[in-house]
């Protein structure tokens, strides 16, 4: 079957680092993103990699390894505003987008 | 621009009734999609507009749901009648394009629960 593993929950401390990863199983595969879910709020798309490698949108980068089936949401600089769920997902083709259970990120004072 | 916007946000219904959530998506946006996540698990696909027709409905559980897009705008889908392991968030989500590249916006979701 198609799938995405992410660990269920990770914690940080307020400024640090924070890597989230994900690696996918899926009979085709365009792209990954990952979306950011306050809770009882709407997810929200972060980014999109289609292509190998590292993209960078201010605090958050997400990067992507095709040959690994494997990619992961680095966040930096953490805020208390980043305690969220953050989910994977990936485009397999058809206009079909399959994601992951979701992240559960807490962030410490 | 507005959002995607849900109704209800949460609804509480008895095993057997039937409930219909709605959705309306951006304007403009062609592709119209329902999610749903049930009990903490990932976000399930469910079916897939263009317009007013279904492109994709390989992710429906069962012939108790039942999605419309009526003039290709707002889309109703229906349980009926809804049994307990329906309960779960159901997203609906629009795009203009490819949904990957462009990215999916959301709405806030409706919490149903049936008991």
């Amino acid at each position: 079957g198609q799938s995405l593993e992410q660990p269920s929950e990770v914690t940080a401390v307020e400024g640090a680092i924070v890597q989230i990863n994900c690696t996918y199983q899926t009979s085709g595969f365009y792209g990954l993103s990952w979306y950011q879910q306050h809770d009882g709020g709407a997810p929200t798309f972060l980014s999109y990699n289609a292509l190998d490698g590292l993209e960078e949108t201010g605090r958050f980068s997400s990067f992507l390894s095709r040959s690994d089936s494997y990619g992961y949401l680095l966040l930096q600089e953490l805020q208390m505003k980043d305690s969220a769920s953050y989910f994977c997902a990936a485009s397999t083709g058809g206009f079909k987008t399959i994601f992951g259970a979701g992240t559960r990120l807490f962030v410490k004072a | 621009e507005a959002g995607v916007t849900q109704f209800p946000s949460h609804s509480v219904i008895e095993k057997g009734q039937t409930v219909t959530l709605r959705c309306d998506p951006i304007s403009g946006h062609d592709n119209l999609y329902w999610y749903r996540r049930v009990m903490g698990k990932e976000i399930k696909f469910l079916l897939h507009f263009v317009k007013e027709s279904k492109q994709d409905e390989s992710g429906m559980p069962n012939n108790r749901f039942l999605a419309e897009r009526t003039g290709g705008t707002y889309s109703t889908l229906k349980v009926q009648p809804a049994e307990l392991e329906d309960s779960g968030v159901y997203f609906c989500a629009s795009s203009r394009g490819q949904g990957g590249y462009y990215g999916y916006t959301f709405g806030s979701g409706t919490r149903l629960t049936v008991v």
